[in-house]
């Protein structure tokens, strides 16, 4: 069966901290990989990754996909209380549309 | 632009009884998907529907499940009759349509979920 692990799976920083997030992937016909960020109800798409070495930005975000060793990483610099959510990775595979999940990464950010 | 939306945001029934849970997609997106999670579990795909089209129900746990997606724009997921371990959070989401592009960039929406208790 299809696996997306994500570590570590809970996580409390300090304000201004900076945190890197695991996703590893064992995904046969891997396409692409997808971040989540879960506060409260619906998870709110970050990223989508397809290309291995191409990072991607979105203000304090980034993330990068590497397909040789099957991982990505989620990285948040200078972490503020509203950075606390659980993280989400998902994994796309041909011929198919469902996303693979992992069980997710529940950043805490403490004053 | 609204958001995916789904109703109940929270149903509590006994085990037997039915229930039926709504979830509106984005406006325009033809792709529609149900996961749910059960406590302590990751999110797990149930079924994908094109417009009206069941596309893929590879993920749907039994025949108590069913679901429907009439007219191609709302969708709902009936479970009848309820057992204990249905509980937990139903999310609906949805995607443009990807015709020539493949899943490459489908980037799905989330709802905000239903908790579904079965006592």
């Amino acid at each position: 069966e299809d696996k997306v692990v994500q570590s570590p799976l809970s996580l409390v920083v300090h304000e201004g901290d900076t945190v890197t997030l695991n996703c590893s992937y064992e995904v046969t016909n891997f396409r692409s990989l997808l971040w989540y960020k879960q506060e409260k109800k619906a998870p709110t798409f970050l990223f989508m990754l397809t290309s291995s070495g191409i990072e991607k930005k979105s203000g304090r975000l980034s993330s990068i996909l590497d397909k040789k060793e099957l991982f990505s990483i989620l990285n948040i610099t200078a972490t503020q209380t509203g950075d606390s959510a659980v993280y989400l990775c998902a994994a796309l595979y041909s011929g198919s549309y469902q996303l693979t999940f992992g069980k997710g990464t529940k950043l805490s950010v403490i004053p | 632009e609204a958001g995916v939306t789904q109703f109940p945001s929270h149903s509590v029934i006994e085990k037997g009884q039915t229930v039926t849970l709504r979830c509106d997609p984005i406006s325009g997106h033809d792709n529609l998907y149900w996961y749910r999670r059960v406590m302590g579990k990751e999110i797990k795909f149930l079924l994908h529907f094109v417009k009206e089209s069941k596309q893929d129900e590879s993920g749907m746990p039994n025949n108590r499940f069913l679901a429907e997606r009439t007219g191609g724009t709302y969708s709902t997921l009936k479970v009848q009759p309820a057992e204990l371990e249905d509980s937990g959070v139903y999310f609906c989401a949805s995607s443009h349509s990807n015709v020539g592009q493949g899943a490459i960039r489908n980037e799905q929406f989330f709802g905000p979920g239903t908790r579904l208790t079965v006592l």
